[in-house]
């Protein structure tokens, strides 16, 4: 069974901050991870799939590595937000043909 | 491009009663997953829905069942409902094919169930 792990559970910074969140994931029959953004009364939105180990990605200010060696993932917010606000979900796919398991996410809030 | 589409959006029912819910995806996409969210859980794997067979199932009881039909939509039911299965349900729709970027999940806003 996988066991998808995100941390911390929330964080509050303040804008302009800069700010990272880690997602680690079981490291056997890695497929690819994802990053989606889940905003308030919104759907969730993908980010990121990130397959190759030491994969680095990035969108805007918003960036993700892997390490699918070890089984984790940063994802690195530059100059915080607040439109950045919502939470963050990582998902392991373990094997081609099976279903995404998601982590509980990271909450950030971003005051202005 | 329509994104996924979910009906209803909000629904109340008593305990006992049964609850359907209905996902339309995204034109192309043959894949359906399902998947609930409760308070302090992730989202939890229901079940997945590819050309209009189960492809592969959470470990809910067999309350909570689903399929698809011809045109990729899906709609998910559950019987006999209990105040623990209030929650959201989100259904995410996908290419449905192996590659990694075909897995990418689209999700529609989900149909928040009460059940009293």
């Amino acid at each position: 069974i996988l066991n998808v792990e995100q941390s911390p559970q929330s964080l509050h910074v303040q804008e302009g901050d800069s700010t990272n969140f880690t997602c680690s994931f079981p490291s056997s029959n890695f497929y690819a991870l994802h990053w989606y953004r889940w905003e308030t009364a919104k759907s969730p939105e993908a980010l990121f799939v990130m397959t190759l180990n030491g994969d680095e990605k990035k969108k805007g200010r918003i960036s993700a590595t892997l390490n699918t060696k070890e089984g984790y993932s940063y994802l690195y917010i530059k100059g915080s937000q607040p439109e950045d606000s919502a939470t963050y979900l990582c998902a392991s796919d373990n094997q081609a043909g099976t279903a995404l398991i998601f982590g509980k996410g990271t909450t950030l809030s971003v005051s202005s | 491009k329509a994104g996924v589409t979910q009906t209803p959006r909000y629904l109340i029912k008593t305990r006992g009663q049964q609850v359907t819910l209905s996902c339309s995806p995204i034109s192309g996409h043959r894949s359906v997953s399902w998947y609930q969210q409760t308070p302090g859980q992730g989202l939890q794997f229901l079940f997945e829905y590819f050309s209009e067979t189960q492809r592969n199932k959470g470990n809910f009881p067999g309350r909570f069942s689903g399929r698809q039909f011809s045109n990729s939509r899906s709609e998910m039911n559950v019987s006999t409902l209990e105040l623990g299965d209030s929650a959201l349900y989100l259904c995410a729709s996908s290419l449905g094919d192996s590659t990694n970027v075909a897995r990418e999940l689209f999700f529609g806003e989900g149909s928040r169930l009460t059940v009293l």
